[in-house]
């Protein structure tokens, strides 16, 4: 069965430095992947979708994810924290054959001043 | 467009008690899905529909009903709410074939 994990429960980070959010998925198939953000009461926005086409996906407010193959990772990445992004970050993957959206456990972003 | 809407907000039942959250989407999106949201669980699909008149059931459907009159409106019903139910949960809708979808802002429901 397709299975979406994120590796870290809860990262920190301090304003400025660079974020790192981890995700692995499990298919048979190549999957569309996709990270979605979402603030305190707010519902999921989508960051940036990976569809088969370039393996660096930019997405919005200057985050960005590479598609692995070999490492079957879509990690998320942004170059400099801001204190609004923090948020909880979910990684989800379309499965090719049954078209459901499986998402990951989610990771809490905290960013310090 | 609205987007995805949602009602009631927030909400607290008793056990045993009965309701439907509301679902609506102003956007022609044939496909429509009911998740729920826990700690350290993610996103859960419950329901999902491919079209007026079509349901499917998803990974955690138990204690849930759907249906599917219209393009438009893709109700949630618990029938006998029970504490397990806690959770918020999340209407979204994509067009057919398209991989994004569109999140509703979330229904809180509490059940005591």
């Amino acid at each position: 069965a397709q299975s979406v994990t994120q590796l870290d429960s809860h990262v920190s980070v301090s304003e400025g430095t660079p974020v790192l959010l981890r995700c692995n998925y499990s298919s048979s198939y190549s999957p569309s992947l996709f990270w979605y953000v979402q603030h305190p009461n707010k519902g999921l926005q989508l960051l940036l979708k990976y569809t088969s086409a370039a393996t660096l996906v930019k997405g919005i407010n200057g985050f960005e994810a590479e598609f692995k193959k070999s490492e079957t990772s879509f990690h998320l990445t942004k170059p400099s924290a801001h204190m609004s992004d923090a948020a909880e970050y979910f990684c989800a993957a379309r499965s090719s054959n049954t078209g459901k959206l499986i998402f990951g456990q989610g990771t809490t972003l905290q960013v310090k001043p | 467009n609205a987007g995805v809407t949602q009602t009631p907000k927030f909400q607290v039942l008793k056990t045993g008690q009965s309701m439907t959250l509301q679902c609506a989407q102003d956007m022609n999106h044939e496909y429509m899905s009911w998740y729920r949201q826990d700690p350290g669980m993610g996103l859960r699909l419950i329901h999902y529909s491919v079209g007026a008149g079509i349901t499917d059931q998803g990974e955690v459907p138990n204690g849930y009903n759907v249906s599917r009159s219209t393009t438009e409106d893709f109700p949630l019903r618990l029938l006998s709410a029970a504490p397990s139910q806690t959770s918020v949960y999340f209407c979204a809708s994509k067009y057919r074939d398209y991989n994004e979808q569109f999140f509703g802002p979330g229904t809180r429901l509490t059940v005591l």
